[in-house]
């Protein structure tokens, strides 16, 4: 089963700010947190991932909260080809575990 | 750099008949992951690979269902006998595990039709 809990669903004006919550509670110390998304048909898309700074890179930011169960992905100026599955994602190691995502939908 | 690469994108089949899945990881990586997705079960990790070594199956379904990889530039999953239950998106992707940064990279998946 996954270890993180995410909304099953989103909506998001086009232009402003997407914020896609991730509960993960419990989170171990040497466990990371990824963010992957998934457009319809394609094959899953990395994001970003942080452990317990937060991140930012090109396409997003991840806030992590300081006790670590919970985190926030952040798109800055949503579009409408952000529109997919979001996946948050708890690990140490290579065996990810994915959840039924967030799926996040951009509207004009 | 071209992404993982897998063939063919679509396979239609017959119960019954044998099924050969095929990727081919991003160069200089160490890691390869197959993984299945349908609309019941989500996204599954089957099995995966670091330096061509099977390291985890134990997502892989029953003896159906092999796996190998015989060098780092081409992985196979077959799949003997298929069944209609197998009919999914089967997708490959590849990582260089290095400590502390495990993203994998997808490629675009099969879509298998068992009939």
């Amino acid at each position: 089963d996954a270890k993180t809990t995410q909304p099953t669903s989103m909506d998001c004006a086009e232009g402003r700010a997407a914020n896609l919550p991730c509960n993960h509670s419990t989170i171990s110390g040497n466990e990371y947190v990824y963010w992957y998304r998934q457009i319809h048909s394609q094959g899953p898309q990395y994001i970003i991932h942080g452990l317990k700074n937060n991140e930012t890179n090109e396409m997003a930011s991840l806030i992590i909260t300081e006790d670590r169960k919970s985190s926030t992905l952040i798109l800055p100026h949503a579009t409408l080809r952000d529109t997919a599955v979001y996946y948050c994602i708890a690990n140490y190691g290579q065996n990810f575990v994915f959840g039924p995502g967030t799926r996040l939908s951009v509207l004009p | 750099d071209a992404g993982v690469i897998q063939s063919p994108r679509h396979e239609v089949t017959e119960m019954g008949q044998e099924v050969t899945l095929r990727c081919k990881p991003i160069s200089g990586h160490n890691s390869l992951f197959w993984y299945r997705q349908t609309m019941m079960r989500g996204l599954e990790l089957l099995i995966y690979f670091n330096n061509n070594v099977p390291i985890d199956d134990s997502g892989m379904p029953e003896d159906r269902f092999s796996a190998k990889m015989p060098n780092a530039s081409f992985s196979t999953l077959k799949i003997q006998p298929s069944e209609p239950r197998d009919s999914a998106v089967y997708f490959c992707a590849s990582s260089l595990e290095t400590p502390g940064s495990y993203e994998q990279y997808f490629g675009p998946g099969t879509r298998l039709t068992v009939t």
